[in-house]
């Protein structure tokens, strides 16, 4: 149990383009998702905590506009890098907790996106 | 302000001896913790957690850990390691008011046949 997919594993793009990664929880209902990036050998960095029907609350530094977050559904979210630069070339990573009252308040995390930005 | 630390960068252990992981903590309240393992270009899988209850907490792969409260100490141990145990380890503390995860540094183990 407890399986979170992330779609695409590896993504390649042209600089200015968007790109659309998806977080599902396959086997649980998901009433908040998390956003991680994480540079070469270093920690991850909370992005956003996104909440199944409101706006996502986003980070100090973390720009709203360019990283669009959408939780449609419970066991769906997804993260837009809006007009890509060489700069957002990093490893994206989402984790899902269960809302369900008793759930745990384990994070279960996806396999991670690799985008790179040419 | 909730913190976690992995004092090493680095553990080497060769394949049949013990491991030990090092975490401290600083928190506010009740302290819920967590380890976690990465292996290369994957995402984190989900070790074991301390909530409250038994201090010694048994997790996946062989993995354990024990809570220290005197000395805020979250230690993940394994009593004989193995080389598919080399991997980066995560502790992470949960800010009780948040609910967020707020990840160590990371520790690569490096376990050798």
């Amino acid at each position: 149990g407890a399986v979170v997919s992330q779609h695409p594993s590896r993504v390649i793009c042209k600089s200015g383009t968007s790109v659309k990664i998806e977080c599902r929880s396959l086997d649980f209902q998901a009433t908040t998702m998390f956003w991680y990036r994480q540079f070469p050998k270093q920690s991850l960095m909370l992005m956003a905590t996104s909440n199944e029907g409101s706006k996502a609350t986003y980070e100090q530094g973390v720009e709203k506009d360019k990283f669009l977050i959408n939780h449609a559904s419970l066991t769906l979210s997804t993260l837009t890098v809006t007009s890509a630069h060489p700069e957002d070339s990093s490893f994206y990573i989402c984790s899902a907790k269960s809302g369900l009252a008793g759930g745990t308040d384990t994070q279960y995390f996806g396999p991670g996106t690799r985008l790179t930005v040419l | 302000a909730q913190s976690v630390a992995q004092p090493e960068d680095q553990v080497n252990v060769a394949e049949g001896n013990p491991l030990t992981v090092k975490c401290t903590y600083s928190v506010s309240g009740n302290p819920y913790l967590f380890w976690y393992v990465q292996y290369p270009n994957r995402g984190l899988q989900f070790l074991l957690k301390y909530i409250t209850g038994d201090n010694l907490v048994k997790g996946s792969y062989g993995f354990e850990a024990e809570f220290n409260k005197s000395q805020t100490s979250f230690h993940l141990k394994k009593p004989s390691a193995l080389v598919s145990d080399s991997a980066l380890y995560f502790c992470a503390v949960r800010d009780g008011n948040t609910g967020k995860l707020i990840f160590g540094q990371g520790t690569t183990l490096q376990v050798k046949p």
